[in-house]
């Protein structure tokens, strides 16, 4: 079935260093990939996508490419804020899954002043 | 605005009650998710609907009702039945095919 894996956390960085969360995938054909970031106490909120291979998706500095040859959409941002301290989720959708949502168990990034 | 909106934001249940969240969109989308969070942890999916009058089991149903009589509306009823109510409530919706968007969450505990 489909899956998704997701670097564990917690990931303390200090301001405007590089971020890179980790996730991988099993499924079958062309998933769509998802990162979602949740605010504490809030809902998740869509930050990017990315539907085919090679696809780059990007919002607010964060960035993820899906790479079909190693399963992979890890995403990155090149100098976090405290403003980013959150936590954030990876995930796909699929026909073969009825377009259900596979999560990641989520990493949580502190960013310290 | 489009949106999701869920109500109430915190809710408070006694032991041996029913209790029900309500979710509402105006984004017209046809697909409405419950998801059940807890603590430190993932998303698990509840119950969802692709279609008004239709909705099917997630990864942990038992314990939780639903009714998609509206297109807009998707409630979910917490039952007695339900043994550790207690977690982070979200709902969300989609054009079946597309993207998921998720409403603020109901913070749910059992007194």
């Amino acid at each position: 079935g489909n899956s998704v894996t997701q670097m564990e956390g917690p990931v303390t960085l200090s301001e405007e260093a590089f971020l890179t969360i980790n996730c991988t995938y099993t499924a079958t054909g062309y998933p769509s990939l998802f990162w979602y970031v949740q605010y504490p106490g809030e809902g998740l909120q869509l930050l990017l996508k990315a539907t085919k291979a090679d696809d780059k998706g990007s919002n607010k500095g964060f960035e993820a490419t899906y790479r079909k040859e190693t399963t992979s959409f890890h995403l990155e941002k090149g100098s976090v804020q405290v403003s980013d301290s959150a936590v954030y989720f990876c995930a796909l959708s699929h026909r073969s899954n009825d377009y259900k949502l596979s999560f990641g168990a989520g990493t949580t990034v502190t960013v310290r002043a | 605005d489009g949106g999701i909106t869920q109500s109430p934001k915190y809710l408070f249940r006694k032991e041996g009650q029913n209790v029900t969240l309500s979710c509402e969109q105006n984004l017209n989308h046809d697909a409405m998710y419950w998801y059940r969070q807890d603590p430190g942890q993932g998303l698990r999916l509840i119950y969802y609907s692709q279609i008004v009058n239709d909705f099917q089991k997630g990864d942990i149903a038992e314990g939780y009702s639903v009714s998609r009589e509206k297109k807009e509306s998707f409630p979910l009823t917490v039952t007695s039945a339900q043994k550790n109510p207690t977690a982070f409530y979200l709902c969300a919706s989609s054009s079946y095919t597309d993207t998921q968007y998720f409403g603020p969450g109901t913070r749910l505990t059992v007194l």
